[in-house]
């Protein structure tokens, strides 16, 4: 059974702060990693892809990979109020992409 | 707007109705998917096209029906619905079923289901 498991949170940040989300799957094998955001009764929306070892930077986004550990990260900095929404983490599994239930990100101001 | 556009956006319907989803995509991709999403529930994907063949079925039951007439339109037939199949249904696209390496899906804005 391929899994991606989140925290479901809620995850509660102040504005400003760093905001970070985890992820971790089961196929040590899986070579793509996507971060989607996806507010409340809309579709998810593609924010961030990594696909090698390391950090990956855009904007104030940050996904961090660790595939020895299994380990995909999201780190927002400067969190804002409009970055409240749910956070999906998927994993291709093969030629197949798996979603996590998601972690619910709270930016209070 | 994503390129992958679904109607209705908004959808009741009771147990002994018919109705359909649609979902047209714009970006020039050859494969399409159906998921449901339930509330705190991970995304499930429900059936998998790759140019107008179904390719895949995740056991979903009977009362849902997908048509692919072509690789730019999907549509999800539904009757006899059950209450628990309320749910948001997702359509998305990408390039090919078989994701290379880089290559993702992108989703349609959905359809809010609501089951009397």
């Amino acid at each position: 059974q391929k899994e991606v498991e989140q925290n479901s949170g809620p995850l509660s940040v102040p504005e400003g702060a760093i905001a970070s989300l985890n992820c971790t799957y089961s196929d040590r094998g899986s070579q793509s990693f996507f971060w989607y955001r996806q507010y409340s009764g809309k579709s998810p929306e593609l924010i961030m892809s990594i696909y090698s070892n390391g950090d990956k930077e855009d904007g104030r986004f940050t996904a961090q990979l660790n595939k020895a550990s299994q380990y995909v990260s999201l780190l927002i900095r400067d969190s804002q109020p409009s970055d409240s929404a749910t956070y999906l983490c998927a994993v291709t599994f093969g030629n197949k992409l798996v979603f996590g239930a998601g972690t619910i990100l709270r930016v209070k101001s | 707007e994503t390129g992958v556009t679904q109607t209705p956006r908004h959808l009741v319907m009771g147990m002994t109705n018919k109705k359909s989803l649609k979902c047209e995509q714009h970006l020039g991709h050859n494969a399409m998917y159906w998921y449901k999403q339930s509330a705190k529930k991970p995304l499930e994907l429900m059936f998998v096209y790759s140019l107008e063949e179904r390719v895949e079925n995740n056991s979903v039951p009977s009362r849902f029906s997908p048509e692919c007439p072509n690789s730019s339109h999907l549509f999800l037939h539904l009757h006899t619905l059950q209450p628990e199949d309320s749910a948001l249904y997702l359509c998305a696209s990408s390039h090919r079923e078989f994701l290379d390496s880089q290559e993702t899906q992108y989703f349609g804005p959905g359809t809010r289901l609501l089951v009397l």
